[in-house]
């Protein structure tokens, strides 16, 4: 099993640009989650699917979208950058809530918003 | 007031030493706890889960005090390698669903 994979690993973006910021899992997990983490903040959560075809937000929803069409993948896209998403991304799943069972974490994608 | 709280050091302990930390919780309806580790530039990754009855595993400790809303993680006979920042996470239950949410972080660093 490769885990929790996303991708890419860097992205510089100008201010107003999109992108999709890949995550897939293939343990069959059903709880998907994005986390967002920045210096003296901890994790934020920003997005959260409990299966395919469910999201809902988290607590730093706003400027993002996310969508899960199938239970391997969940897209975050950033739909117009803006230097305060500069960040490390995270996407985490674990086999039901996420609340009392393992979450496993992907390596992270590092974004800069210039 | 933060819903999970962390001091967040650094802590500087000689190898060897016992190091613990501590970490706050605002929603007493909370049910489920976790101490993550997180090295450099990584991933966090599950270190323990946190029991009512407290539990151990290897070198380290974890434990709940449900009364005053902390959890609490000691290390003991600590080694260089235990050096990296401690994230602690606590299931919130708001409007009945259920999200872990984490701490900012102890940075722990251990010296030769």
């Amino acid at each position: 099993n490769a885990g929790v994979t996303q991708t890419p690993k860097f992205q510089v973006l100008k201010t107003g640009q999109s992108m999709t910021l890949q995550c897939a899992q293939d343990m069959n997990h059903e709880y998907m989650s994005w986390y967002r983490q920045d210096p003296g903040m901890g994790l934020r959560l920003i997005h959260y699917s409990v299966g395919a075809g469910i999201t809902d937000q988290g607590e730093v929803p706003n400027g993002y979208n996310v969508s899960r069409s199938t239970t391997e993948d969940f897209p975050l896209r950033l739909l117009s950058a803006a230097p305060s998403q500069t960040s490390v991304y995270f996407c985490a799943s674990s086999y039901t809530s996420g609340s009392t069972d393992t979450q496993y974490f992907g390596p992270g994608t590092r974004l800069t918003v210039l | 007031r933060k819903e999970v709280e962390q001091d967040p050091g650094p802590f500087n302990v000689p190898e060897g030493a016992t190091v613990a930390f501590n970490c706050t919780y605002s929603n007493s309806a909370s049910q489920s706890f976790f101490w993550y580790r997180q090295d450099c530039r990584k991933e966090p990754k599950l270190l323990m889960s946190v029991y009512s009855s407290g539990n151990e595993d290897g070198r380290f400790t974890a434990q709940l005090n449900r009364a005053s809303q902390y959890i609490s993680l000691l290390i003991r006979d600590s080694k260089l390698s235990d050096s990296a920042t401690y994230l602690c996470a606590v299931n919130m239950k708001n409007f009945g669903n259920e999200k872990l949410t984490f701490g900012t972080g102890t940075r722990l660093t251990i010296i030769p």
